[in-house]
């Protein structure tokens, strides 16, 4: 596609029920990141996938939190068990091996 | 560890100036701009590569002190269109961390 894609853009869960959000990047794009952004705050990192490397996972903030990109394209981000506090945006991103950052609109989370 | 940004927030009347810095503990190999809408996603801006370099967008620059490690974006002239919450994004030469964000508002 032209541009990154991600779904849900909206999602309401209730507390304790998993949910997964899907990203498709730009095709080409080797490097994919997830990010979130709670109400009103900063972009928080929370994974990074380049190429065929392992991941680096530092940013996910539980054992909660878990993300897989199959065929190096499109991406998974796993939330099991969730909390009030996962209330937030999530933004997915790619970009080729350097350079300018793509995002998609985002996935809206609202935990009840 | 993320960069700080200052200040927190800025104000203006249209066709005013400001400076937005950004400043790291890490050595800085590149710095990132990016400007967020509200509701919107993150648009990149400009990217710097090397240091005590300036490049420009329309009437925004910045520049890029490696030894200091600090990053400072220049909006000149601003425009109503300006108004948005300003990122700069630092990190080693895979992983990218945005900073703390500032929030700039240009009335007429």
């Amino acid at each position: 596609g032209a541009g990154v894609s991600q779904s849900p853009s909206n999602k309401v869960t209730e507390k304790g029920k998993d949910v997964e959000l899907r990203c498709d990047p730009i095709s080409g794009h080797t490097a994919l990141y997830w990010y979130r952004q709670s109400l009103g705050q900063g972009l928080e990192f929370l994974i990074y996938f380049q190429g065929n490397s392992a991941p680096d996972k530092s940013g996910l903030p539980s054992d909660r939190f878990s993300a897989e990109r199959t065929g190096g394209s499109v991406s998974t981000l796993t939330i099991q068990r969730t909390q009030q506090e996962d209330s937030a945006v999530y933004l997915c991103a790619s970009r080729r091996t350097v350079g300018e950052l793509f995002f998609g609109e985002g996935s809206r989370l609202t935990v009840l | 560890q993320q960069p700080v940004q200052s200040p927190q927030a800025v104000i203006l009347r249209e066709g005013e100036d400001a400076v937005i810095n950004c400043s790291s503990s890490k050595a800085l190999y590149s710095v990132h701009w990016y400007r967020q809408k509200h509701g919107e996603a993150p648009v990149f801006l400009m990217i710097l590569l090397k240091g005590g370099e300036q490049k420009g967008h329309e009437k925004i620059s910045a520049s890029f002190n490696e030894k200091k490690q600090q990053s400072s974006l220049y909006l000149t002239a601003s425009q109503l269109s300006y108004s948005g919450t300003y990122f700069c994004g630092t990190g080693d030469t895979d992983k990218l961390i945005f900073g703390t964000g500032t929030r700039l508002q240009v009335f007429p």
